[in-house]
């Protein structure tokens, strides 16, 4: 099994100011890893796939990296709306899906 | 617009079945383009991948669950379906079903249902 390893757990940021999140995996996935984003009582949503690809309707101020083994999400200016958990999640060993443990997003 | 909604008992006793089902609307089951997947999520935890069910009825499950899980699908319904044996406590969580595409050899997740909490306790 791909383990997936998020950090930091928590991350607190202001308004406006940028967002750095990682995900590690355990071996490489290639650029097979995706970005959700979860807010409280709702489902994940879609943000990034084939690591660096917006899904449909998703701004520009969040972009992905990485491929192999190291991935990160950027949040180029965080807006209010943003503040949530952020998982990770690779698809290189389809059909076994992993996901990373989550980074929480807090306005600090 | 697709839509997937699920349904089934909040409250499950341990050592018995749970058994979600799913209802897709706007689109089909019956479609090749996609996989129709149940994933949890424990309380304040992360997500986990369940299985999935392809509409020709193959199925892949994940193997820290795969000896108590079973999925189906029912075309005539457009629905797909969940049961988990031998349930315990650690088996409460919310179960999400949802639609996994894929997109120029990517496989993503791009359709949730909101999700429905399944407590296990006598």
């Amino acid at each position: 099994e791909i383990v997936m390893t998020q950090s930091p757990a928590t991350l607190s940021v202001s308004p406006g100011e940028r967002a750095t999140l990682s995900c590690r995996a355990s071996q490489s996935v290639s650029s097979n890893l995706a970005w959700y984003q979860q807010k409280p009582g709702q489902a994940p949503r879609l943000l990034i796939y084939g690591a660096s690809t917006r899904a449909t309707g998703i701004p520009a101020r969040f972009s992905g990296s990485g491929s192999g083994t190291e991935f990160t999400l950027t949040i180029s200016s965080l807006q209010s709306e943003d503040f949530a958990v952020y998982y990770c999640q690779q698809y290189n060993n389809w059909p076994a899906l992993t996901f990373g443990g989550g980074t929480k997003v807090e306005i600090k | 617009q697709v839509q997937l909604q699920e349904s089934g008992p909040g409250l499950v006793k341990p050592s018995e079945t749970l058994s979600l089902t799913c209802t897709v609307s706007g689109g089909s089951v019956s479609s090749g383009s996609y996989y129709w997947s149940w994933i949890r999520q424990p309380p304040g935890k992360g997500l986990e991948w369940i299985g999935y069910i392809y509409y020709s009825g193959s199925t892949n499950y994940n193997p820290s669950l795969k000896s108590r899980v079973t999925i189906s699908v029912d075309t005539s319904k457009n629905q797909f379906s969940l049961k988990l044996s031998s349930v315990t406590a650690a088996d409460t969580a919310v179960y999400y079903c949802a639609r996994i595409t894929l997109h120029n050899w990517n496989y993503v997740i791009d359709y949730w249902g909101q999700g429905t909490l399944v407590t296990v306790s006598s």
